[in-house]
């Protein structure tokens, strides 16, 4: 399995309050996602990073920000948690092509954590 | 821009018999195309991935797929089914992008009826 973890796995928090999700990968991939997940609509990407300090928003990164301060480290940040982002949420990491042509690993693959379920009371 | 149309959100199949999970993707250039699995209260499984070596691929668990290029299709199956392959399937495509993030279908929910 890549190595990929999520922290925390469960959380639970009140509506206003800042909350962060951390992403951390022992594979020293360039690229890394936040997907969240919902009944119906499979994953939605929220936002990326192609590298420390570089991140780019995704389709759904309407009240989410996110960091990459380090390769291992990619942090969705929810700075006033809403009834609407309970959801769970997926990171996954990606190969760059030049990775890819050494693994022979499959192109744009990306490998994904275990998630984090998040309730927003 | 590409996009993933899952034609069935829920199959019932029995133990035994075949399994058919369609899928129907839109892309303007070729594909790379992958099936997950996520078991119940679980995590994404990669079951099989085409990147255009082979039109039929072989995954895990005895499922495979086929790419059809001129029917943008690309269904999964299973000759056989078994009870632990009751779960959520999703159907996946790549961007032709730099970012290259995937776009998921909205999910087949499989039923194994004993």
């Amino acid at each position: 399995d890549a190595g990929i973890t999520q922290s925390p796995r469960h959380k639970v928090t009140e509506t206003g309050t800042p909350v962060t999700l951390r992403c951390h990968q022992t594979e020293n991939h360039r690229y890394m996602y936040w997907y969240r997940q919902d009944p119906g609509h499979g994953l939605r990407l929220i936002h990326y990073s192609y590298g420390v300090k570089d991140t780019d928003k995704g389709e759904v990164s309407d009240g989410y920000s996110v960091s990459r301060s380090k390769t291992e480290d990619f942090l969705l940040t929810l700075e006033s948690a809403t009834s609407s982002q309970t959801s769970v949420y997926f990171c996954a990491i990606r190969e760059t092509e030049v990775e890819v042509g050494r693994s022979g690993g499959a192109p744009h693959e990306q490998f994904f954590g275990p998630g984090t379920r998040l309730t927003v009371l | 821009a590409q996009s993933v149309t899952q034609l069935d959100s829920h199959v019932s199949v029995s133990e035994g018999t075949p399994v058919l999970l369609r899928c129907n993707y839109s892309s303007s250039y070729s594909p790379s195309l992958f099936w997950y699995v996520q078991h119940p209260n679980k995590g994404l499984q990669l079951l099989l991935k085409y990147t255009s070596a082979a039109t039929l691929v072989k995954g895990i668990n005895g499922f495979e797929a086929e790419f059809k290029k001129s029917e943008t299709s690309f269904h999964l199956t299973k000759p056989s089914a078994h009870m632990s392959d009751a779960a959520e399937y999703f159907c996946v495509v790549s961007e032709d992008t730099g970012r290259r993030a995937l776009t998921f279908g909205s999910g087949t929910r499989l039923q194994v009826q004993p």
